[in-house]
């Protein structure tokens, strides 16, 4: 079964350090990987998208990189400000034989101080 | 506007009394999915439905029934709800599946607040 964890469950930093979250996963025979975002009292907001045959995704001061072998993916967002606080949290897809759907990790509860 | 429309946002019901959650997409997305959220536990998928009329159970449908009979629509009916039913509820959509040929993001819906006492 498909186990999906993200540590630290929360982090803090100032404005403008660089933010990384962590995700990993126990099985590699994943079909992609996403990366949300929710703010409280919100629906997730779909962020990136790698597919099992992609290394990364850019957009704009986020950049996700995935590596299957080892069981993980990386968020990386650049010169964090104040609005990127957020609960980010990864999901990956199994391919349609096993369910087609996605198992999400418990997310990762972001602060960035002004 | 694209979205994924969730009705009511908050809900507060008595043990037993049928209720039903509404979920509504614009997007003639294939794929629709309801998860619930709780504390320490994430994201759980309930149900999910490639497809009019085709629907599959997903982690935790115990005490949850769907429907879809329409592309557009996907309703959450809990027939008899209880205490351990209280949650943060998801409706969620995609073009082709979550693991589908066009690898397209899931869209959610602002979610819906049910309290069961």
């Amino acid at each position: 079964k498909q186990e999906v964890t993200q540590i630290p469950a929360a982090l803090s930093v100032p404005e403008g350090e660089n933010l990384v979250l962590n995700c990993s996963f126990t099985d590699s025979a994943i079909y992609n990987l996403q990366w949300f975002r929710q703010d409280p009292g919100k629906g997730l907001t779909s962020l990136l998208l790698i597919q099992s045959s992609q290394r990364e995704q850019t957009s704009g001061r986020l950049n996700a990189s995935l590596d299957k072998s080892s069981g993980r993916s990386t968020l990386y967002i650049a010169a964090s400000q104040p609005g990127d606080s957020a609960t980010y949290l990864c999901a990956v897809a199994v391919p349609k034989a096993a369910g087609n759907k996605l198992t999400f990790g418990g997310g990762t509860r972001v602060l960035v101080k002004p | 506007e694209a979205q994924v429309t969730q009705n009511p946002r908050y809900l507060i019901t008595v043990t037993g009394k049928k209720l039903t959650v509404t979920c509504s997409q614009n997007m003639n997305h294939e794929y629709m999915s309801w998860y619930r959220q709780d504390p320490g536990l994430g994201l759980r998928q309930i149900y999910y439905s490639m497809n009019v009329e085709v629907t599959d159970k997903g982690d935790v449908p115990e005490g949850y029934k769907v429907s879809r009979k329409e592309k557009r629509n996907f309703p959450l009916i809990l027939e008899s709800p209880s205490p351990n039913q209280t949650s943060l509820y998801f409706c969620a959509s995609t073009q082709g599946g979550v693991a589908g040929r066009n690898n397209s993001p899931l869209h959610f819906g602002n979610g819906t607040r049910l309290t069961v006492t």
